[in-house]
């Protein structure tokens, strides 16, 4: 049974450009959730979300920052026009409907230059 | 050796001696509590957790400790290894209906020296 997958493992981005974050959740997991990370700090969490429907975006940027979870396919947190600011970390983690045990992914590292 | 909750980030220990780690969470209507560890460019890995019904659970050679009185956790390690050098941070599970995000503390970075 395979983790939690996300991709890119590292991702590049110059200023004002698009960056696309995947992730796909344990067989099994309907809920997902999104955390950011700077170095040398705790996660810091974003949006939860289930098949379809945003739970609660209470951690995103009112602006740039988009999440979904199509009924096919992984869970995108998109990020538009970067600034050098987005520059962190991002884990995703799933877990089972009602459980509260969620499972991390190995994040992807944004760098924007 | 012991942390004191985010004051000293940083914990050293010796190979084979106990390790505590101190945490004091925000809210008192968390009802859910996990450690996890942290390795360099890792995401984080489940060790342990502790409803708050209970005040103290024990894993292979983990044991973590409840106060809801302080609201304050403790992680112990037990025969500390250079394997477990990492971050470690505890979380809180606001359980706000069906909304169970988690809540991250600071982390504290464990070194083990052999």
């Amino acid at each position: 049974n395979a983790g939690v997958m996300q991709n890119p493992r590292h991702l590049v981005r110059r200023r004002g450009q698009e960056a696309r974050l995947r992730c796909s959740p344990m067989k099994g997991h309907s809920h997902v959730y999104w955390y950011r990370q700077l170095p040398e700090e705790g996660l810091k969490f974003m949006v939860y979300l289930q098949k379809e429907n945003i739970i609660d975006e209470s951690g995103m940027p009112k602006e740039r920052f988009s999440a979904e979870f199509p009924k096919e396919g992984p869970s995108i947190l998109r990020i538009q026009q970067v600034v050098r600011g987005d520059s962190a970390a991002y884990f995703c983690a799933s877990s089972r409907g009602g459980s509260s045990e969620q499972y991390f992914g190995p994040g992807t590292r944004l760098t924007v230059t | 050796g012991e942390s004191v909750g985010l004051h000293l980030p940083t914990l050293s220990v010796q190979e084979g001696d106990n390790s505590i780690i101190n945490c004091a969470y925000s809210n008192s209507a968390s009802d859910y509590f996990i450690w996890y560890k942290q390795e360099s460019g890792k995401g984080p890995q489940f060790i342990i957790d502790i409803r708050s019904n209970m005040d103290k659970r024990q894993g292979q050679r983990v044991t973590v400790l409840l106060n809801k009185t302080v609201k304050h956790l403790s992680l112990q390690i037990a025969a500390t290894q250079p394997g477990d050098s990492a971050v470690y941070f505890c979380a809180e599970n606001l359980n706000a209906g069906n909304n169970r995000k988690l809540i991250w503390g600071l982390g504290t970075s464990l070194a083990v020296n052999p």
